[in-house]
């Protein structure tokens, strides 16, 4: 299993342009997250989906959309990015209770 | 979600001395879970914790929940360079989604 794969692994945007982070797991696990970590900080909840068609918003979801039309993708959309989304934002996926992280994109907004 | 505050925020010791982290709450917590993040990687689960009292070794990490699950601690015994990281204490919630600590980031020079 490649467990949770991210992509890009980083990228610069400008003030206003949009993306999205992709996020692929294989395990076959209902639960996938969204976190963005700021430096020193902990992770700080985006997004979260409970299985296909099924998302709700965590901590901190402005600014964010997400989709999950499959088990394994759940991607996260920036619309209309800014400075203060500069962040390592990581994809995670839990089997009884535990999770597991995916790289991490780290994307730079400027 | 349930608040978790972790101290020290850094930690700098000598290879061979001991280093212990904690992690408080105001509330009772169901469970406590530990994960280490080095350097420019992704959090790592390394144990969870749901058991009043609990006490866990893995080589020379121990992990304790304190008898009203209001607290929990990370010691880890004889540091060595490959322990280097942030160290951080979470708890889950409904959904699974995990409230997280700031972190304590150690660093070990030899």
């Amino acid at each position: 299993n490649a467990g949770v794969t991210q992509t890009p692994k980083f990228r610069i945007l400008k003030i206003g342009q949009s993306m999205t982070l992709q996020c692929a797991q294989d395990m076959n696990h209902n639960y996938m997250y969204w976190y963005r970590q700021d430096p020193g900080m902990g992770l700080k909840l985006i997004y979260y989906s409970v299985g296909a068609g099924i998302t709700d918003k965590g901590e901190v979801p402005n600014g964010y959309n997400v989709s999950r039309s499959t088990t394994e993708d759940f991607p996260l959309r920036l619309e209309l990015a800014a400075p203060s989304q500069t962040s390592v934002y990581f994809c995670a996926s839990t089997h009884q209770e535990t999770q597991y992280f995916g790289p991490g994109t780290r994307l730079l907004v400027l | 979600g349930q608040q978790v505050m972790q101290i020290p925020q850094y930690q700098h010791v000598q290879e061979g001395e001991d280093f212990t982290t904690y992690c408080n709450s105001s509330t009772t917590l169901s469970n406590i879970q530990w994960y280490k993040q080095r350097p420019g990687g992704h959090p790592v689960f390394l144990i969870q914790l749901v058991k009043s009292g609990e006490v866990k070794k893995q080589k020379r990490l121990t992990f304790q929940f304190g008898e009203a699950k209001k607290n929990s601690s990370l010691h880890i015994t004889a540091t060595q360079t490959t322990d280097v990281g942030t160290y951080f204490c979470a708890n889950s919630n409904s959904g699974y989604a995990l409230n997280f600590g700031k972190g304590t980031s150690l660093l070990v020079t030899p």
